[in-house]
């Protein structure tokens, strides 16, 4: 069974750029959600989304943005992007009715 | 705010020693407990969860659950180099199910 898969593994961007960040769950996991992870802040939830809704919300700015397709893969994207939003953006999904979260190998973003 | 708070370390344990990683939580509320591993530069793995006061032991690992602390920990008995990674602690509120990580503990195990 293959594992989550998010692309691109690494990401080098200006500021005021913007940036979309694509995650594939396991197979029949209809829950996705999005972290980021910085060596100061360490894991912070950004949203998550079931069946194509988002049901949970972090304490992100509006720059921050999801969506969920039909078949469960979702796409993260930061608009005007800031020197700070520079972390590893991970996304993780789990099976229904279940806690336990399977990360992908996470997105290296780089603003400069 | 709920919060989730561990030590950051570094805990340096000798090869073959038990290594204890403790994580404390500020929600009583609170019914699920994870540990998950993440190397450096990787990304985390659920190693063990618990729900009940008490402990579950899982090969060289063991979790411990003190709701009435609230605090929860990991033990990790003959500890080796390869064990060495940053230990996340996740806690799950009732009523939610997204979890609240701590900032991690990082393990150095030394030959």
């Amino acid at each position: 069974k293959a594992g989550v898969t998010q692309t691109p593994r690494y990401l080098i961007k200006t500021r005021g750029q913007q940036v979309t960040l694509s995650c594939s769950p396991i197979s029949g996991h209809r829950s996705v959600s999005w972290y980021q992870q910085t060596p100061g802040q360490g894991l912070q939830f950004l949203f998550e989304y079931f069946s194509e809704t988002q049901r949970n919300k972090g304490n992100f700015p509006g720059r921050f943005s999801g969506r969920q397709f039909s078949n469960s893969r979702s796409e993260m994207n930061v608009s005007t992007l800031e020197l700070g939003d520079s972390a590893l953006y991970l996304c993780a999904s789990s099976g229904t009715g279940d806690e336990k979260l399977f990360f992908g190998s996470g997105t290296q973003l780089s603003v400069l | 705010q709920k919060e989730v708070e561990q030590n950051s370390g570094p805990l340096s344990v000798p090869e073959g020693a038990i290594a204890s990683l403790n994580c404390t939580y500020s929600d009583r509320g609170s019914q699920s407990f994870f540990w998950y591993r993440q190397y450096s530069g990787k990304s985390p793995e659920l190693i063990m969860f618990i729900y009940s006061n008490g402990d579950k032991e899982d090969g060289r690992f063991t979790a411990q659950l003190n709701k009435a602390s609230q605090y929860v920990s990991l033990l990790i008995r003959d500890s080796q180099p390869s064990d060495s990674a940053t230990y996340l602690c996740a806690v799950i509120s009732g009523g939610s199910y997204i979890p609240t990580f701590g900032r991690g503990t990082s393990l150095i195990v030394h030959p």
